[in-house]
């Protein structure tokens, strides 16, 4: 099966800052897709951003930016400007393209805090 | 966009008794949903997949006869919790899969805080 690992359980940041979060993969597969997930403290999943594992371009969202690495089977999330707002546990997930099902992976998670 | 409900937000029963939490997939079709469960800081745990007109497809572990699951339409699917026990009182979350949409993607419901006495 399929692991993703989130090694950092927790990481803080001051507000306007800069924070990395790692995440790495295993799989065999060579077309699926990669998710970062935030959950705030209201519980509710908010999908942040998507990697398709066939483009090379790093996606990026506004604030949001992942650096993929596909032969190290790294895909670390990059926070620029930290805002309070951004304060969540935050998973990273795998999905294989060709699942069936669809199912999705997800790593342990990391608990940032931003903080004034 | 996409939106899914769950309902209740938050129940408590009795131990001994059932429990059904309702998860609709609000403004699209959805032939795959997903319950998963989680407890405090802790990630996602799926605990079956379910299809619409078949049977519910349940991670090692998970006992089938006391999370039964059932998904009658293409925009519900319903978890029932019987004979409820403290230690499943938790923190349970649906997802439908938009199954017209380009990335296969999953979109979550708000989620069931139950808690059983």
């Amino acid at each position: 099966a399929q692991t993703v690992t989130q090694s950092q359980p927790e990481m803080s940041v001051q507000e306007a800052e800069t924070v990395t979060l790692s995440c790495t993969y295993d799989t065999s597969e060579s077309n699926y897709y990669l998710f970062w997930y935030k959950q705030p403290p209201s519980r509710q999943m908010i999908l942040v951003i998507r990697q398709e594992a066939y483009k090379q371009q790093n996606a990026t969202e506004n604030r949001f930016s992942v650096n993929f690495q596909k032969a190290a089977k790294s895909f670390s999330l990059k926070i620029s400007d930290s805002q309070l707002g951004d304060t969540a546990m935050y998973f990273c997930a795998y999905l294989d393209r060709g699942s069936t099902l669809g199912r999705l992976y997800f790593g342990r998670g990391t608990q940032l805090t931003v903080w004034p | 966009g996409a939106v899914v409900s769950q309902h209740p937000s938050w129940v408590i029963c009795k131990s001994g008794t059932s429990v059904k939490i309702e998860c609709r997939s609000l403004d699209f079709q959805a032939t795959t949903m997903f319950w998963y469960r989680q407890f405090p800081k802790q990630s996602l745990m799926l605990m079956a997949t379910s299809n619409e007109g078949s049977k519910a497809t349940y991670e090692q572990g998970v006992e089938k006869d006391k999370f039964l699951i059932n998904h009658a339409s293409l925009t519900l699917s319903t978890l029932t919790v019987t004979s409820a026990h403290p230690e499943d009182s938790s923190f349970y979350i649906c997802s439908a899969r938009d199954v017209a949409g380009v990335y296969n993607e999953q979109f979550f419901g708000p989620g069931t805080r139950l808690t059983v006495l």
